[in-house]
């Protein structure tokens, strides 16, 4: 079936390095990408999207690449700061369905 | 503006009782979705409403899992005889649209026993 996956279960960063978070989906019809970050005891929150029309989008300290040849999504995150820590989803949206299809979340941990 | 809020914030219950989880998505918003997330898991997708449309609920584990949107607003997912497998967070999201943003409340932890 299809699936939406992590390379990475936990990433430790130091503080003020640069953080990159991977995600491979196995649906070449995903044409919505979404990275969420959950903390713990509360609901996902948004960070940034991406359609499949793009190859990259920044934001504010976070950049998201999306690789349609090899299936593969990821999160940059720029000099990762202590408040970062958190679990990372990755998410797609294909046509023919409206809900998320989630991956299983990569924690990171800053270390100050 | 407020967000996504859901009632209640802890549930616990027996098994074999019947529960109710409340959400309250943000207005105006027509696409409603509900999820349950199992610790340290992701979320897995259970039932998605989008306005007058029939919900689309291929996601539901069971027939003991139902829901309901009353006048496109407020949704209860209503569980039948839990388990305890039926232990997880439940989280809702909504967004303004399919395919945009989909904003979550802070779940309903549920826990039988």
């Amino acid at each position: 079936g299809e699936s939406v996956g992590l390379h990475l279960p936990t990433l430790s960063v130091q503080e003020g390095d640069n953080s990159i978070i991977n995600c491979a989906y196995s649906n070449s019809a995903s044409d919505y990408f979404i990275w969420y970050k959950q903390e713990s005891g509360k609901g996902p929150q948004f960070i940034i999207d991406i359609r499949s029309n793009m190859d990259k989008r920044q934001g504010q300290r976070v950049t998201v690449l999306l690789n349609k040849t090899v299936k593969h999504l990821s999160l940059q995150i720029a000099a990762t700061q202590p408040g970062d820590s958190a679990v990372y989803f990755c998410a797609e949206i294909h046509t023919g369905r409206r809900a998320l299809t989630f991956g299983s979340g990569t924690r990171l941990q800053v270390q100050p | 503006g407020a967000g996504v809020s859901q009632s209640p914030s802890n549930k616990v219950t027996e098994k074999g009782k019947d529960v109710e989880l409340r959400c309250d998505p943000i207005s105006g918003h027509t696409a409603l979705y509900w999820y349950r997330q199992s610790l340290g898991q992701g979320l897995e997708f259970l039932i998605y409403f989008q306005g007058n449309s029939a919900p689309d609920k291929s996601g539901l584990p069971s027939d003991r899992f139902s829901a309901e949107r009353t006048g496109g607003s407020v949704s209860t997912l209503t569980i039948q005889r839990t388990q305890q497998e039926d232990s997880a967070v439940y989280l809702c999201a909504s967004s303004l649209k399919p395919y945009n943003e989909q904003f979550f409340g802070p779940g309903t932890r549920l826990t039988v026993l």
